[in-house]
């Protein structure tokens, strides 16, 4: 079946350390997302990527990186300069049909990162 | 950019109750969603919308365009509906152009 796989489900990190999210589509979506949830918060937008070697910063990139080689996938690494990356990650994939048009999203099943 | 408020962030009903769950949003979109948050915390799109009203099995999705307002109704409801409903509305502008309400948490008690 199509969808999104995200891992791991659960990760911890020492303090210090980069950590890197993987996230992976089968539906052959041009958009893919990256979101952060945080008690009592709205999801709010990491990067996105529209097309293959391409991505765009949202509105909380600071401290994360991401690319963008295979249509496929698109890894998250939460880098040591995170100030506060305990949270719950979520990808998300959409066909993009243009700017003035949204496609139905689709989602994985969340990664929860803990700092120790 | 767009604001999202959800009504009531927090809804305990018993089952077999009409549930219905608000989303207000300050400037005009081009589509609105309504995703569903499991207890383990994968989202499930059930609704995108631009106008008018959709119906999906118990669950129903209205947008009433001038009054920037939308309503998920869920009928017959049923401990399995617990969950967080999340709106989110599309202001256009490209791939991050999505807002999220911060969701609305519902139990449903047997």
């Amino acid at each position: 079946d199509g969808g999104i796989t995200q891992s791991p489900k659960y990760l911890f990190r020492k303090e210090g350390q980069n950590v890197t999210l993987s996230c992976e589509q089968n539906l052959n979506h041009d958009a893919m997302y990256w979101y952060r949830q945080d008690p009592g918060q709205g999801l709010r937008l990491i990067y996105y990527s529209q097309i293959v070697n391409d991505f765009q910063k949202g509105d909380i990139a600071e401290g994360y990186s991401v690319s963008r080689e295979k249509k496929e996938s698109f890894p998250l690494t939460v880098t040591s300069a995170q100030k506060n990356p305990t949270a719950f990650y979520l990808c998300a994939s959409s066909l993009d049909r243009g700017r003035l048009k949204a496609g139905e999203l689709f989602f994985g099943e969340g990664s929860r990162l803990t700092v120790l | 950019k767009n604001e999202v408020e959800q009504s009531p962030q927090n809804l305990t009903a018993q089952e077999g109750e009409f549930i219905t769950i608000n989303c207000s949003y300050s400037v005009g979109i081009s589509a609105l969603h309504w995703l569903q948050q499991h207890p383990g915390g994968g989202i499930v799109s059930l609704f995108m919308l631009s106008s008018g009203k959709k119906k999906h099995g118990r669950l129903i999705a209205t947008i009433n365009i001038q009054e920037k307002h939308s309503s998920l109704h869920i009928t017959a409801s049923h401990p399995r509906d617990s969950a967080v409903y999340i709106c989110a509305v599309h202001s256009g502008g490209g791939a991050d152009g999505l807002t999220f309400g911060k969701g609305t948490h519902l139990i449903i008690q047997p």
